[in-house]
């Protein structure tokens, strides 16, 4: 079955460092997503990518942060300094059109120290 | 961003019995409903969607209703089990726009052998 892939797994990082959290979307897909959650909460839209280009992101999604498709099957989300707000899972979603639903990743657990 | 949320941050229920985990929207623009089930340490799960134009949809044990009149969507789970247990969040995409999708608070269910 295909399915999202998320690496790292686990990221732990210091303050002020920049990270990239890695997504392979399901292949055929067309929509991606990135979304945050902090322990305990809700998930959080942070930016959604299609065509090449970012279609909406949230207020979270500020100018520490950035997305990029460097290819056919990767889909990138950077963090270019970090701060311990950040730490949180980082999940990757792919659709394949606007009238279905998103898969997600096993997330990126990120911890800031 | 846009409010979904659900009515009960916890749900206890013994096994075998019925559960149903409720949840508000608020953007009448909303056409498209999913819930999610996620479990510790893992991404978000589809479990069943509904569109606007249905009140009703049944997968295996699972039935989700939709009452656009209150704005109201609910999901039942028959005949709970202990792999039932995790975090349940409704989903919002509204047709307009980027079409992303907005999750809600989550209801954690716990079954009781």
């Amino acid at each position: 079955e295909p399915e999202v892939t998320q690496t790292p797994s686990h990221q732990v990082t210091q303050m002020g460092q920049e990270v990239i959290l890695r997504c392979v979307p399901i292949s055929n897909h067309l929509y991606f997503y990135w979304y945050r959650q902090i322990l305990g909460q809700k998930v959080e839209f942070l930016v959604s990518f299609y065509n090449n280009e970012i279609s909406e992101k949230s207020e979270i999604f500020d100018d520490q942060f950035s997305v990029e498709r460097p290819d056919g099957s990767n889909f990138t989300l950077k963090i270019r300094s970090t701060k311990l707000e950040d730490s949180a899972m980082y999940f990757c979603a792919s659709r394949a059109s606007r009238n279905t639903e998103a898969f997600f990743g096993q997330g990126t657990r990120l911890t800031v120290v | 961003g846009e409010s979904v949320g659900l009515h009960l941050p916890t749900l206890s229920v013994q096994e075998g019995d019925n559960s149903i985990i409720n949840c508000a929207y608020s953007n009448s623009a909303s056409d498209y409903f999913i819930w999610y089930k996620q479990e510790s340490g893992k991404g978000p799960q589809f479990i069943i969607d509904i569109r606007s134009n249905m009140d009703k949809r049944q997968g295996q044990r699972v039935t989700v209703l939709l009452n656009k009149t209150v704005k109201h969507l609910s999901l039942q789970i028959a005949a709970t089990q202990p792999g039932d247990s995790a975090v349940y969040f409704c989903a919002e995409i509204l047709q307009t726009g980027a079409n992303n999708l907005f999750f809600g608070t989550g209801t954690r269910l716990t079954v009781i052998p």
